[in-house]
């Protein structure tokens, strides 16, 4: 079982460029997240779907794009490149019960570095 | 204003002692749960305990166990016996309201356990 899966693990982008940022479930959830951890902070959240087609702003959406076309994945797009998004990116799942004790499952994190 | 405050940044254990990592947490909800995860070096995060804000007991999951002292707005982590693989960080999460909703996290504690 792998569970979430990103890739690519490290990417340098120059400033004006665009990325994806891919994650994976195959775990079957419908809940998935995308965070960015900036150094010594905690994880902010980006964007989150409660389930293919269903898409929501977290706190620091500006810059990104979301898109979940199907149950299992869900990336992340970078459409300008800005040296303040040079952070570590995780992806995370969590099941579709509607339940407060239900925890998420992280992907081993992207980083992002823009020059 | 902080939702989650973490406000040891970091933190020294000798090996085989017990050690408490502080979280304090804000909301006017009734209904929440706190989360505890750990990121190693490697850096995955991975779900350590779960305290719900109806939960009667303290959470213990093994070496874990959460001090939660609701009156104060507190859900300290007590990690018993540390061990050399403990030294990571550790972040303090919450969720709001009655279902699956997007975790906030805290700026983290960096446990460094000696041998």
């Amino acid at each position: 079982n792998a569970g979430v899966t990103q890739t690519p693990k490290f990417r340098i982008l120059k400033i004006g460029q665009s990325m994806t940022l891919q994650c994976a479930q195959d775990m079957n959830h419908n809940y998935m997240y995308w965070y960015r951890q900036d150094p010594g902070m905690g994880l902010k959240l980006i964007y989150y779907s409660v389930g293919a087609g269903i898409t929501d702003k977290g706190e620091v959406p500006n810059g990104y794009n979301v898109s979940r076309s199907t149950t299992e994945d869900f990336p992340l797009r970078l459409e300008l490149a800005a040296p303040s998004q040079t952070s570590v990116y995780f992806c995370a799942s969590s099941t579709h019960r509607d339940r407060l004790q239900e925890t998420q499952y992280f992907g081993p994190g992207t980083r992002l570095l823009v020059l | 204003a902080q939702k989650i405050t973490q406000t040891q940044p970091g933190m020294f254990v000798q090996e085989k002692e017990a050690v408490t990592l502080d979280c304090t947490y804000d909301t006017s909800d009734p209904s929440y749960g706190l989360f505890w995860y750990k990121q190693p070096s490697s850096g995955e995060m991975i779900f350590l305990i779960y305290q719900g804000s109806y939960d009667q007991q303290n959470a213990t999951e093994g070496r874990y166990s959460l001090n939660f002292q609701k009156a104060r707005k507190s859900a300290n982590l007590v990690i018993s016996a540390s061990q050399l693989g403990d030294s990571a960080m550790y972040f303090c999460a919450m969720r709001e309201g009655t279902g699956n909703t997007p975790l906030v996290f805290g700026k983290g504690t960096r446990l460094s356990v000696i041998a």
